[in-house]
């Protein structure tokens, strides 16, 4: 979910199980979605994306479901590993929004951690 | 791949100081941001631009100045450095008028003292 206050919601699991981070988006015109993973002292990497015309896609051990109706997002992560450790963001953002019209919009991210 | 390069990684200035931040990015994009990034507060976007000489504020633009002189190269310029600018600053470019995925910098951590 999206953090409160100063502290990022957070998620521990365990090596080699499933992980589902959340995430409430604001906006129902809204129609294009990406989740980001950022690794402690870098900058956020592009995951995977979906468009409001689909409610799931699949990437290598990623899957992200879209709930437009209550308007919720989540990436699900298979066999988590190590490597997985990191900040989550999601990410909204109305397609051919350009120019001077630009509106993605973050999330305040997830802190997934993973022990082995 | 795209490749968005930030000139620097660490950087300690003193408050009133001029500071330049540099980025640069490999595929033409059109776009490009600036974002800052605080604990508990995610990724604000500071200013835009989606093309050469084009500049727009973002959510939180004060304090702060941008430049684009060419479309591959952002700059973000704070004018007077002040200690509540310390901060992760990113910098970002997307292609085209989609405006779909945005490219990272590996981000320039800023303390001013």
């Amino acid at each position: 979910g999206e953090s409160v206050g100063l502290h990022l919601p957070t998620l521990s699991v365990q090596e080699g199980d499933n992980s589902i981070i959340n995430c409430a988006y604001s906006n129902s015109a809204s129609d294009y979605f990406i989740w980001y993973k950022q690794e402690s002292g870098k900058g956020p990497q592009f995951i995977i994306d979906i468009r409001s015309n689909m409610d799931k896609r699949q990437g290598q051990r990623v899957t992200v479901l879209l709930n437009k109706t209550v308007k919720h997002l989540s990436l699900q992560i298979a066999a988590t590993q190590p490597g997985d450790s990191a900040v989550y963001f999601c990410a909204e953002n109305i397609i051919g929004s350009g120019g001077s019209n630009y509106k993605l919009t973050f999330g305040k991210g997830t802190l997934l951690t993973v022990n082995p | 791949d795209v490749k968005v390069t930030q000139s620097s990684r660490y950087l300690v200035k003193r408050t009133g100081e001029k500071v330049f931040l540099e980025c640069v990015q490999d595929m033409d994009h059109e776009n490009m941001f600036w974002y800052r990034q605080d604990p508990g507060l995610g990724l604000r976007l500071i200013y835009f631009s989606y093309d050469v000489k084009m500049k727009e504020k973002g959510d939180i633009p004060e304090g702060y100045s941008v430049s684009r002189e060419k479309k591959e190269r952002f700059s973000l310029i704070l004018e007077s450095a002040s200690t509540n600018q310390t901060s992760m600053y990113l910098c970002a470019s997307s292609s085209g008028q989609s405006n779909e995925k945005l490219f990272f910098g590996s981000g320039t951590q800023l303390s001013v003292l």
